[in-house]
């Protein structure tokens, strides 16, 4: 079935650095893949998603690349900060039930002073 | 995505029991989804709607019940069928009108069974 693999499961990272996290879809005909970050306890919110027909989009210090041959797309964050830290979750569209989301399990990224 | 409301935001249930969560928006939003999350695990589809007085399941439906009387109203029922309902449960509506169709998450209820 269709299926999103996230790499890693934790990041660690000092302030300043970037962090870089991975999904990997199953579904070829995927095509809007978001990006959502949850901080303990509260909601998952989007911070930044692409569509299949743009290769990157940047905002601010996100940006997130999409490769749809090898069907993976990533999360940038640089000059990461304290309030980076959280947990962040990538999705794709399967082709059936276009609006629906499948969910990679999520990072932990926890951005050290 | 302050214009989705969940209640309550702590729930506890006896074994046995069927409990109720709400979930209502006010964006005027076509589709609704539920969701299940467990610690240090991603997002499970249990149920969703695209328009009103129509659902469908998700990948983890067995167990809960939903109904979609009302656009802005989408209860979710979890029943005494559902052997660990122990979760963090996150309602979420989007336009509903196709792709890309960003989904905006509510402030999500914790279910404890007791």
């Amino acid at each position: 079935g269709e299926n999103v693999e996230q790499h890693p499961s934790t990041l660690s990272v000092q302030e300043g650095d970037s962090a870089v996290i991975k999904c990997t879809y199953s579904d070829s005909a995927s095509n809007y893949f978001p990006w959502y970050k949850q901080e303990l306890g509260k909601r998952p919110q989007l911070i930044i998603d692409i569509r299949s027909n743009v290769g990157e989009k940047k905002d601010q210090r996100i940006a997130v690349t999409l490769n749809k041959t090898a069907k993976h797309f990533s999360l940038h964050i640089t000059e990461t900060q304290p309030e980076d830290s959280a947990v962040y979750f990538c999705a794709a569209t399967p082709l059936r039930g276009y609006n629906k989301l499948i969910f990679g399990a999520g990072t932990r990224l926890a951005v050290h002073p | 995505d302050g214009g989705i409301t969940q209640s309550p935001k702590y729930l506890f249930r006896k074994e046995g029991q069927n409990v109720t969560l709400s979930c209502e928006q006010n964006l005027n939003h076509d589709a609704m989804y539920w969701y299940r999350q467990d610690p240090g695990q991603g997002l499970r589809l249990i149920y969703y709607s695209q328009i009103v007085n129509d659902f469908q399941k998700g990948d983890i439906a067995e167990g809960y019940s939903v109904s979609r009387e009302k656009k802005e109203s989408f209860p979710l029922t979890v029943t005494s069928a559902q052997k660990n309902p122990t979760a963090f449960y996150l309602c979420a509506s989007s336009m509903g009108q196709g792709p890309p169709d960003t989904q905006y998450f509510g402030p999500g209820t914790r279910l404890t069974v007791l």
